[in-house]
């Protein structure tokens, strides 16, 4: 069964740090994985996706890494703002067979001030 | 250009009763999608429409029903709600479904509808 793991659960900073967000998958054979964030009250915006041949891209302050041989993925926030309090979710897609993507639970991120 | 839209936003239901979920998008996409969100277990699709005249179950369809009016709409129907249906339920759509495994294309999604069933 295609799984998406999100660590942490939860995070809280201050605002100006730098912070990282983990997302392993066991979806199979891989075709990409999308970082959405997701504001209280509001639906997901994607944020970045990244293909088999990307390792990373940057949007902004936020960048994102993709390791496909671990099968693991990181997106870095720097500088972080109290607008980047939100929900960061990880979706991953497959090729073939099931077009439905994988949603991880997300990692919720609180910025204070 | 709204995007997504679901209507209500907010409702409470008792036990037993009915109420459809509506959405409308405005980005002249084949595909729509019907998401419950509930704490810890993220986002599971219940419903989904490849394309106009198509529907299909996804991970959690029980309880639910829908229908794909037309190819801007996509109503999410619950005949006899329960407890368990308590939930914020999100409305998305896509260029294509097909192209979605290939990233060509993303999920856009409505601000969500919260449901409470006492």
């Amino acid at each position: 069964k295609n799984q998406v793991e999100q660590s942490p659960q939860s995070l809280i900073i201050l605002e100006g740090k730098n912070c990282t967000l983990q997302c392993n998958y066991t979806v199979s054979p891989f075709s990409n994985l999308r970082w959405y964030k997701q504001d209280t009250g509001r639906g997901p915006v994607s944020l970045t996706i990244m293909t088999f041949s990307e390792n990373t891209k940057s949007n902004g302050r936020y960048t994102a890494t993709l390791d496909a041989d671990t099968k693991q993925s990181s997106l870095h926030i720097t500088a972080s703002q109290l607008s980047d309090s939100a929900s960061y979710i990880c979706v991953v897609s497959s090729k073939g067979g099931s077009y439905i993507p994988t949603f991880g639970r997300g990692t919720s991120l609180i910025v204070h001030p | 250009n709204a995007g997504v839209t679901q209507t209500p936003k907010f409702q409470v239901l008792k036990t037993g009763q009915s109420m459809t979920l509506q959405c409308a998008q405005d980005m002249n996409h084949n595909s729509m999608y019907w998401y419950r969100q509930d704490p810890g277990m993220g986002l599971r699709l219940i419903y989904y429409s490849a394309s106009e005249g198509t529907t299909d179950k996804g991970e959690v369809p029980n309880g639910y029903n829908v229908s794909r009016l037309n190819k801007r709409e996509f109503s999410l129907r619950l005949e006899s709600a329960a407890p368990s249906q308590t939930s914020v339920y999100f409305c998305a759509s896509s260029e294509n479904f097909g192209r979605l495994s290939s990233g060509a294309n993303v999920l856009t999604f409505g601000a969500g509808s919260r449901l409470t069933v006492l």
